[in-house]
């Protein structure tokens, strides 16, 4: 039982370097995330998904990409990276439909932009 | 200001001590109200969830949220060396569809044994 996997689990780029985070989920959740967390910062949305398909932003989508393709997957891409992106990256997942949705979180990608 | 504050801490307590974790937050749309735990290269671990106002117990944890005051707080009974974690808060407002979580900043704990 699997729950959710981020891939890779460390990268080092250099800036300008392009990338993708793969993240895959087993639970069948409606609903993806993806988060950065920074000392101080705490965790804050980049993008997410409501659907198979769907994708909005949250509240610091500059820089990332992201694409639903298929249910359980969930990619979030640089496309030219900045040192301001180094960061934890955490992405979770739901079940979806209305009332309190508690995420489920998988173990999160270290990235360092030189 | 911060839709949620939480005190970094670092707060450290003796092995068998009572530990109460706190957060604020200024929205009164938020609903729902989580406690997450996550341990240092991990990621994090859902450990209470909760609706509106009230209490909730689940084992050593004990989770209260007091809509009046904006205030929501989790206690740890007889608390651990393999407590020590980060403890971060999480509340969501009641909207279908996106069901967005804003966390609060985590409080680290250390148990001392």
């Amino acid at each position: 039982n699997a729950g959710v996997t981020q891939t890779p689990k460390f990268r080092v780029l250099k800036t300008g370097q392009s990338m993708t985070l793969l993240c895959a989920q087993d639970m069948n959740h409606e609903y993806m995330y993806w988060y950065r967390q920074d000392p101080g910062m705490g965790l804050r949305l980049i993008h997410y998904s409501v659907g198979e398909g769907t994708t909005a932003k949250g509240e610091v989508p500059d820089g990332y990409n992201v694409s639903r393709l298929k249910k359980q997957n969930f990619l979030l891409g640089l496309e030219s990276a900045a040192p301001s992106q180094t960061s934890v990256y955490f992405c979770a997942s739901a079940p979806g439909g209305a009332g309190g949705q508690p995420q489920h979180f998988g173990d999160g990608t270290r990235l360092s932009i030189l | 200001q911060k839709e949620v504050e939480q005190d970094p801490g670092p707060l450290s307590v003796p092995e068998g001590a009572i530990v109460s974790l706190n957060c604020t937050y200024s929205n009164s749309a938020f609903q729902y109200f989580m406690w997450y735990r996550q341990y240092s290269r991990k990621g994090p671990e859902l450990l209470m969830y909760t609706y509106s106002s009230g209490n909730k117990e689940d084992g050593r944890f004990t989770a209260q949220v007091d809509k009046s005051s904006k205030y929501i707080s989790l206690f740890i009974r007889d608390s651990q060396p393999s407590d020590s974690a980060t403890y971060l808060c999480a509340m969501q407002k009641v909207s279908f569809g996106n069901e967005k979580l804003t966390f609060g900043t985590g409080t680290r704990l250390t148990i001392i044994p």
